[in-house]
């Protein structure tokens, strides 16, 4: 149990163009979804959590206008990148937590979505 | 704010035994966790510690001390597959985790 996927897996675009992520939890109800990204050879910066039915929060320094987060259901959250430009360019990846029966939330990564702006 | 440090780079052969180190700062712990990521993959889990102590899992094991704000991931029987980046990620919020760096593992025959 427990399965995060993302679609798309990968997606090339062109700059200017808006690109949309999926995330959904295929098996569990997420309390709550999260993005992040990573480029090469770095680590995961959490960009926003996102509550079913809320507005996500944003953490500092992440454009709440240029990534569109909607948590339309216990198991889907979409993030979308407005007006993307090269420097968008990116592995996002998705993790939904649910209640692991402590003070602790459990989250599971989806596969990510690689990110190309020509 | 959130801090970790881990090495970047680790080597060892097929057979043997390694540490990752991670030390913290945070201005709050729910607890730390062990993530393992494959060049172009996804993070998976490995281990989470809330509390002191060794926490084992098959041939992967995970300490924590909070009063040193210190914690490892202890590999065992190193298998080429190991070769991965793994990540240390304190808990500072009851759903919010902050990632290092990362630490490569090489494994060499």
């Amino acid at each position: 149990g427990a399965v995060v996927s993302q679609h798309p897996s990968w997606v090339i675009c062109k700059s200017g163009t808006s690109v949309k992520i999926e995330c959904r939890s295929l098996d569990f109800q997420a309390t709550t979804m999260f993005w992040y990204r990573q480029f090469p050879k770095q680590s995961l910066m959490l960009m926003a959590t996102s509550n079913e039915g809320s507005k996500a929060t944003y953490e500092q320094g992440v454009e709440k206008d240029k990534f569109l987060i909607n948590h339309a259901s216990l198991t889907l959250s979409t993030l979308t990148v407005t007006s993307a430009h090269p420097e968008d360019s990116s592995f996002y990846i998705c993790s939904a937590s649910r209640v692991s029966g402590g003070a602790y939330n459990e989250q599971f990564f989806g596969p990510g979505t690689r990110l190309t702006v020509l | 704010g959130q801090s970790l440090e881990q090495p970047s780079e680790v080597t060892a052969v097929e057979g043997a035994i390694v540490q990752i180190n991670c030390t913290y700062q945070t201005s709050g712990f729910y607890g730390l966790s062990w993530y393992q990521q494959h060049d172009g993959g996804a993070p998976t889990f490995l281990s989470y510690n809330g509390l002191d102590g060794l926490e084992e899992t098959g041939r992967f094991s995970s300490f924590l001390s909070r009063s040193d704000s210190y914690g490892y991931l202890l590999l065992q029987e190193l298998q080429m597959k190991d070769s991965a980046s793994y990540f240390c990620a304190v808990a500072y919020n009851f759903n919010k985790f902050y990632f290092g760096s990362g630490t490569k593992l090489n494994v060499k025959p």
